[in-house]
């Protein structure tokens, strides 16, 4: 299995919105609804902002969310703020009980 | 609140086994809703899923790790434990536990909802 495909950076200004792309493989995004994404902090746990492709767990802010097209899946972060600056990873299900992370994104707010 | 704490040597020598314990608390390690598995972060590069385990046995890996590693569980002491053996310079990493929901027909999903703050291994002689 291949890591998912992730752009290393990405950035908007404050107030603006800012998509993250992840591609995988119909072996992985595009074969499963278990698409989630994670905020990353250097230095801290790894935080779940979304699951099931769409899904937000309680207390991720409702400016976060994510979609699916093919095999590629997207998390839109709307009205950036500065906290929001992080690394954020995209994971799938692989089949056959095996998961698969993207390589990360570097999101600054200018 | 659950936590989860990972605890093991920082180092480890070059062709040895790299031995790693996480101590869950504030919660169940037999709730048959979850896995445990550990997630790794080697420098300046993105997450790996190492493996995940059932409390009651059923354990999956890696396939590029899978001839090298083993997860198990204790449920008497709540800790789930990692062996990586035969480690080289690129087994460096942040090493993770994490909790990850399992699905209803059973196996695991991409959705891990909780992290221990990950400990630092670095293989060097």
């Amino acid at each position: 299995q291949s890591a998912l495909t992730q752009p290393p950076s990405a950035s908007g200004s404050p107030g603006q919105s800012v998509t993250i792309f992840c591609t995988g493989t119909s072996s992985d995004v595009g074969g499963y609804n278990y698409v989630s994404w994670y905020q990353h902090n250097p230095g801290k746990a790894p935080k779940l902002m979304i699951y099931e492709v769409t899904k937000r767990p309680s207390g991720v802010p409702d400016r976060f969310s994510g979609s699916k097209s093919g095999n590629t899946a997207s998390l839109t972060v709307s009205g950036l703020q500065a906290e929001d600056e992080a690394n954020y990873y995209c994971s799938s299900y692989a089949g056959s009980n095996n998961l698969v992370f993207g390589g990360g994104t570097k999101l600054t707010v200018l | 609140q659950l936590q989860l704490r990972e605890s093991g040597p920082g180092l480890v020598k070059p062709s040895e086994t790299l031995s790693l314990t996480c101590t869950v608390s504030g919660g169940s390690i037999t709730s048959i809703s979850y896995y445990w598995g550990w997630i790794r972060q080697p420098p300046g590069k993105g997450l790996e899923w190492i493996g995940s385990k059932f409390y009651t046995g059923s354990t999956y890996y890696n396939p590029s790790l899978k001839s090298r590693v083993t997860i198990s569980v204790d449920t008497s002491k709540s800790q789930i434990s990692l062996k990586l053996n035969s480690v080289t310079a690129a087994d460096t990493a942040i090493y993770y536990c994490a909790r990850l929901s399992r699905r209803p027909q059973g196996g695991t999903t991409a959705q891990i909802d909780y992290w221990g703050q990950g400990t630092l291994v670095t293989v060097s002689s």
